[in-house]
């Protein structure tokens, strides 16, 4: 079974602090990885992807990735109480070109 | 209409009932998907097309049936659902690449359904 496990949280930051959202996935052999936003009552809204070893940034977004750990993890800089939201963490298996396994999500609360 | 749209947005049926759900992708891709989203638990993936052609079924029940009639659109009927059925259904549409391509997958806004 392919898991995608994620600290489903609250996690609470205050306004303009780092928030570090975390996934581990259990599949060596995966390929893609990527962070969605959900916002309550929403679908899911892609925000990241990253297929190499590092970090890649995008605004105050930044995704690392640590194959050997099979750790993958989003930063958020700055954080606004718009970006309060559950944060999905999704990876692209081997053997599936297409199929993406999610984690349950983790909860983000940015305090005014 | 740009990205992925979906209606009805929400739906109220009776377990007797048939009803469709519809999707439209207006992002050129060729890689559709339903999803489903029930309170607490991860999006499970139900069925995957590709080049309009089913290539995945995740085990969903019978009274779940898809239809691509083309690249662009998704249809997925319903009939005899449950009270546990009772979820958003989420479509997504990506580019089919290979193994080794992307695979971004970008949603639809969903259909919230209650089954009573």
């Amino acid at each position: 079974q392919k898991e995608v496990e994620q600290n489903s949280g609250p996690l609470s930051v205050p306004e303009g602090a780092i928030a570090s959202l975390n996934c581990t996935y259990s599949d060596r052999g995966s390929q893609s990885f990527f962070w969605y936003r959900q916002y309550s009552g929403k679908s899911p809204e892609l925000i990241m992807s990253i297929y190499s070893n590092g970090d890649k940034e995008d605004g105050r977004f930044t995704a690392q990735l640590n194959k050997a750990s099979q750790y993958v993890s989003l930063l958020i800089r700055d954080s606004q109480p718009s970006d309060s939201a559950t944060y999905l963490c999704a990876v692209r298996s081997s053997g599936s070109a297409r199929q993406l396994t999610f984690g349950s999500g983790t909860q983000l609360t940015v305090l005014p | 209409e740009t990205g992925v749209t979906q209606t009805p947005r929400h739906l109220v049926m009776g377990m007797t009932n048939k009803k469709s759900l519809k999707c439209e992708q207006h992002l050129g891709h060729n890689a559709m998907y339903w999803y489903k989203q029930s309170a607490k638990k991860p999006l499970e993936l139900m069925f995957v097309y590709n080049f309009k052609e089913q290539t995945e079924n995740n085990s969903v029940p019978s009274r779940f049936s898809p239809e691509c009639p083309n690249s662009s659109h998704l249809f997925l009927h319903l009939h005899t659902l449950q009270p546990e059925d009772s979820a958003l259904y989420l479509c997504a549409s990506s580019q089919a690449g290979g193994a080794g391509g992307p695979n971004e997958q970008y949603f639809g806004p969903g259909t919230r359904l209650t089954v009573t």
